[in-house]
């Protein structure tokens, strides 16, 4: 299996609203990553869990707010949004770093498109 | 910010004809990739190339490094429809950060 999923696929929510993105993988990666993607824009790292545990914060505001239940599972908590916050928001995965291995090589889910009004 | 900067920003060729994107970063890296994204979907990690190589092939897939220009090729041989998409590359310096640059969007024309 592949294969990263991101539910739900697409997403409005209101500025008062709490909402969550979710994303799994089965491939055993141990570092997952949320990427925000502005139309015609590159990705933008956001957060990076390895082995479960919070690596990387790219000074994102606190309404987001990762969780990483477990080594397959990666959620994203969503409160008090704006809707400059309107993006797709992509995840991926990766193994972890071992000498000899391309660990950089990233797997990206599909996406969730959000959109807040 | 996004160290990648890349050129074209957007690509129009017919079926058939070889497509070029270049990308530029700023700082020393370990390795680079290219992924590519259909509209509105995930990224596609296409192929990685270490600091240390200078060239790497992958099916119709021929990627360049130039560690002392800092800027990488990928040429895609003999376009097909199905090769229209964005075009990003992304460097890693080392840790889990990936940058990846502007993007160079490529429309192949039946």
């Amino acid at each position: 299996d592949t294969e990263v999923t991101q539910t739900p696929k697409h997403l409005v929510m209101g500025m008062t609203n709490k909402k969550s993105l979710k994303c799994e993988q089965h491939m055993g990666h141990r570092a997952m990553y949320w990427y925000k993607q502005k139309a015609k824009k590159p990705p933008e790292l956001m957060f990076v869990y390895s082995y479960e545990k919070l690596s990387i914060n790219e000074s994102v505001p606190s309404r987001f707010s990762p969780e990483c239940p477990n080594s397959s599972l990666l959620n994203l908590h969503l409160h008090a949004l704006q809707p400059e916050d309107s993006a797709l928001y992509l995840c991926a995965s990766s193994t972890p770093r071992l000498a000899g291995v391309d660990t950089d090589t990233q797997y990206f889910g599909p996406g969730t498109r959000l959109t807040v009004l | 910010s996004q160290q990648g900067e890349e050129d074209p920003q957007a690509l129009s060729i017919q079926e058939g004809e070889n497509a070029t994107m270049n990308c530029s970063y700023k700082t020393s890296i370990n390795n680079l990739q290219w992924y590519r994204q259909n509209s509105g979907r995930g990224l596609v990690h296409l192929i990685l190339i270490r600091s240390n190589e200078r060239e790497k092939h992958s099916g119709r897939l021929r990627v360049t490094l130039d560690t002392s220009k800092k800027s990488s090729s990928l040429l895609i041989t003999a376009s097909r429809a199905a090769d229209t998409a964005s075009y990003f590359c992304a460097s890693s310096t080392g840790g889990f950060k990936t940058i990846f640059g502007a993007g160079t969007r490529l429309f192949v024309k039946a």
